[in-house]
């Protein structure tokens, strides 16, 4: 059984920069949900994707998108960065229906904005 | 979902029992209680969950009051590598899986 995984590790990005972060779901998973992780901080939903379609979202603007592909990867994309945007960026699969709630989380996306 | 509120620190001794402590004095009948814990560097790994009844699997018990005001999640022996944030999430069981986490427990497991 494959894990989570996500891609790169760490990145750094100026302000007003585009980036966009990759996930890979678990096998067999076909629930994908960001998180941000401020310092400090308990985890905080972004979004949710299920059969290729956002199923729910944060408290977080527009510029804040993603994607799912039939393969059931994920990516997010941030437009615009602010510095506020420094952060570990969590991907997360879980597979619809009974166990929903195990959610299996990747290592993170560590985001510098400067 | 109802909040929840942990202390934000605890330690405890290799070997001996971790407690740690949940209140969620708002939640409804139909939420249930979610533990997770994220070690340094890593993402969260969930640990288990429950409703009414006690219960226990191969890494922790959690014990529900019976007014399910607050639970307590116990790692029986502990371990160095026990060491982590622990997470108490209270949500409903419905169509949006979106989990909201506070701040959590820092748990330091001393030799």
């Amino acid at each position: 059984e494959t894990g989570v995984t996500q891609s790169p590790t760490h990145l750094i990005k100026t302000r007003g920069q585009q980036v966009t972060l990759r996930c890979s779901s678990q096998s067999g998973h076909n629930t994908v949900s960001w998180y941000q992780q401020a310092l400090g901080q308990g985890p905080q939903f972004i979004f949710q994707y299920y059969r290729e379609e956002e199923n729910g979202r944060g408290n977080f603007p527009p510029r804040f998108s993603g994607l799912q592909f039939p393969n059931y990867s994920s990516e997010l994309n941030v437009n615009a960065l602010e510095l506020d945007d420094s952060a570990l960026y969590l991907c997360a699969s879980s597979l619809r229906g009974v166990k929903s709630y195990e959610q299996y989380f990747g290592p993170g996306t560590r985001l510098t904005v400067t | 979902d109802a909040k929840t509120t942990q202390p934000p620190s605890m330690d405890c001794a290799e070997g001996r029992a971790a407690n740690l402590p949940c209140n969620h004095s708002t939640i409804s009948g139909n939420e249930y209680v979610y533990w997770y814990r994220q070690i340094h560097s890593q993402g969260p790994q969930y640990i288990i969950h429950g409703l009414k009844n006690n219960e226990t699997n191969e890494m922790a018990s959690l014990i529900i009051t019976e007014d399910r005001k607050s639970s307590t999640l116990i790692l029986p022996h502990a371990t160095l590598r026990d060491t982590a944030v622990y997470y108490c999430i209270v949500r409903a069981a419905g169509s949006n899986y979106q989990l909201i986490w506070g701040a959590g427990t820092k748990l330091i497991i001393k030799p």
